[in-house]
């Protein structure tokens, strides 16, 4: 039923590992995108694919990498983890225009 | 560029009393605003988009483009409305790019 779901909710890894985040919508949307959310509740966009094609990628360290294999899902996954990562990184589609429909999220804590 | 500025970081009033949060954009063109909510550790949530001009909740908002504003509103407070407020805004480019202002954290008192 979920609309957006992201997998795992909670991630507590070492620095300098590598992880991914899963993230699929069964909406139908063409956009699927990528927030973070750090300590201060600060939202800042990190990528945004459309149709597998990635079109936005703000300045996020090419240790972030998102793959998208089909238009439902958007993963991320991330290298060489650093104490700054610990965030909580939503999730969420929308069609091309109009509002977006969030995840529940995924808590990253490095230690 | 576009930019959302919400002064109040935090908002804090009594049951039954009016509320207003602030929001502010910066664009050159013709945006589309939103409001979204999130409650304590759970998502976001759409509340209002300002093309719908419906009353969410109680809440309204209206654009104001000659004072960019997008203020959110509700004439009585209630006790479930304590939540972090977002305001957003789309430009007509980028791929529908949500800008997300810093938020302001809605707490009321009983």
């Amino acid at each position: 039923d979920t609309a957006v779901s992201q997998t795992p909710k909670y991630l507590v890894t070492q620095m300098g590992n590598d992880k991914s985040i899963k993230c699929e919508q069964n909406l139908g949307h063409d956009t699927m995108y990528w927030y973070k959310q750090d300590s201060k509740k600060f939202l800042k966009i990190m990528f945004s694919y459309n149709n597998k094609e990635l079109i936005i990628n703000e300045t996020v360290p090419n240790r972030f990498s998102p793959k998208s294999p089909d238009k439902a899902h958007l993963n991320l996954h991330i290298n060489s983890l650093e104490l700054g990562d610990s965030a909580v990184y939503f999730c969420a589609s929308s069609l091309n225009i109009g509002g977006y429909t969030f995840g529940s999220g995924t808590r990253l804590t490095v230690v | 560029a576009q930019r959302v500025t919400q002064p109040e970081k935090l908002l804090s009033v009594f049951k039954g009393a009016p509320v207003e949060l602030k929001c502010n954009y910066s664009y050159s063109g013709s945006p589309e605003l939103f409001w979204y909510v999130q409650y304590s550790r759970q998502r976001l949530q759409l509340l209002l988009r300002h093309i719908s001009r419906e009353s969410i909740k109680g809440f309204t908002a209206d654009l104001n483009k000659g004072e960019t504003s997008f203020h959110l509103k509700k004439p009585f407070a209630q006790e479930e409305d304590s939540a972090m407020y977002y305001c957003a805004l789309r430009g007509t480019g980028g791929g529908n790019k949500l800008t997300f202002g810093t938020g302001t954290q809605l707490k009321v008192e009983l």
